[in-house]
């Protein structure tokens, strides 16, 4: 069965950093790219961050470009999103989200979802 | 960029009720269409994709429609497990855009 799993989410003041992480498992890794997705407390969903299977050519929303950084290791099974400057509106449950395709497009479905990771950011 | 607009925000419905959610795209997205169901500590699900083709287990109570701009979600006879909140994300051009959820709660 297809599972992701995060990590790394916590309370952290504003202007800090924090770094998550994800680690998936039953499927063949390095062939798909994966996502960031997040979800702000009585919110909507917002896509965030992802990359491609072969880690090039991440994508940012304009909402994190210059903050975040996305990245891979296809080694691992794992990837992780470094996060800087944090801001209170970035307070969310964030979500690793399996795509299913090797690239970020137009056409891309989202699954498995990971259970999430709360990060809160305070004044 | 895409902008997707769902309604109700909310909704109250009893077990055994039909259901429908509906979702509007800012412009033609053709069958871009996905649904996913959300639940409080739960990773979410992927429900319906491409309009309305049903994600492999996902019960065949549950039923996606419409092309272009205007999509549906529907319910028919709502389960107990079924009391959660559902998203409609498009998928025709990058990025990728969702709807601000509709939470389905029990009457």
């Amino acid at each position: 069965e297809e599972h992701l799993l995060e990590s790394g989410g916590g309370l952290v003041q504003s202007g800090g950093s924090l770094r998550l992480s994800c680690a998936a498992s039953g499927f063949t890794f390095s062939d798909y790219a994966v996502t960031w997705i997040r979800r702000a407390p009585g919110k909507g969903l917002e896509w965030v961050a992802g990359v491609s299977s072969r880690g090039t050519d991440p994508q940012y929303a304009e909402s994190v470009k210059g903050r975040f950084t996305i990245s891979r290791d296809n080694t691992k099974k794992t990837m992780s999103l470094q996060m800087s400057n944090l801001r209170v509106e970035d307070t969310a449950v964030y979500y690793c989200v399996k795509v299913w395709s090797s690239f970020l497009s137009g056409s891309n479905w989202f699954d498995p979802w990971g259970q999430g990771t709360l990060v809160t950011v305070a004044s | 960029d895409i902008q997707m607009t769902q309604s109700p925000s909310s909704m109250f419905a009893s077990v055994g009720d039909r259901v429908t959610i509906t979702c509007r795209a800012s412009q033609e997205i053709g069958s871009w269409l996905a649904w996913y169901q959300l639940k409080p500590g739960k990773a979410p699900k992927l429900l319906v994709f491409g309009a309305s083709r049903l994600q492999r287990g996902v019960p065949s109570r549950f039923s996606g429609g419409g092309s272009g701009t205007d999509f549906t979600l529907t319910i028919n006879t709502v389960q107990p497990e079924d009391f959660a909140t559902y998203f409609c994300q498009q998928a025709n051009s990058f990025p990728p855009a969702f709807g601000q959820g509709t939470r389905l709660e029990i009457k």
